[in-house]
């Protein structure tokens, strides 16, 4: 069975830190990795990750993948209050066909930004 | 983008009653819907895939008389949950592929 851990399960910081948000992966047929933005209610999609070692970027976001060790890093930089959230990564299950949708996600990490 | 509109966005319902949770694909034809539960401080699970024109399919330990699937158009899929009870209180997110999630549904069953 799939399995996806992300840690902190929260995190309190004031504006203009950086956080660093982990997710670990235990998955078969692995094809990506992808994380989400939930603020109250559904997740907002921010990143997909299927090659090693190639940061995405947008904005003060950005995130790495490790195939080798088997997780992803997400990393906020000068954070606002808009930036809190629950951070969701996920990985598709399967080889394909409908199972692109399927996705199997970890537990959050819950962000708090203070003024 | 694609994009997809959850109905009722929030709903209080009575023990025993049913309730219906609509999805609608609003620029893309949707062959195949996904739909997920989120329990307070709790991850999304995936509950079920729908499939149009044929039968849904339901993950384990999800009860599929309970958990009613329609997906009878490529732009509507609706879940109804059936004699609902206060453990069946949720929130209910449907999405059309791993990018595009409707904005969920709360359910409370007093």
């Amino acid at each position: 069975e799939d399995k996806v851990v992300q840690s902190p399960l929260s995190l309190v910081v004031h504006e203009g830190d950086t956080v660093t948000l982990n997710c670990s992966y235990e998955v078969t047929n692995f094809r990506s990795l992808l994380w989400y933005k939930q603020e109250k209610k559904a997740p907002t999609f921010l990143f997909m990750l299927t090659s090693s070692g190639i940061e995405k970027k947008s904005g003060r976001l950005s995130s790495i993948l490790d195939k080798k060790e088997l997780f992803s890093i997400l990393n906020i930089t000068a954070t606002q209050t808009g930036d809190s959230a629950v951070y969701l990564c996920a990985v598709p299950r399967g080889a394909g066909g409908t199972s692109y949708g399927k996705l199997t996600f970890g537990q959050g990490t819950i962000l708090t930004v203070h003024p | 983008g694609a994009v997809v509109s959850q109905h009722p966005s929030r709903v209080i319902c009575k023990s025993g009653t049913s309730v219906k949770i609509e999805c609608r694909s609003l620029d893309f034809q949707a062959t195949t819907m996904f739909w997920y539960r989120q329990f307070p401080k709790q991850s999304l699970m995936l509950m079920a895939t729908s499939n149009e024109g044929s039968k849904a399919t339901y993950e384990q330990g999800v009860e599929k008389d309970k958990f009613l699937i329609n997906h009878a158009s490529l732009t509507l899929s609706t879940l109804t949950v059936t004699s609902a009870h206060p453990e069946d209180s949720s929130f209910y997110i449907c999405s059309g592929d791993r990018y595009t999630f409707g904005s969920g549904t709360r359910l409370t069953v007093v």
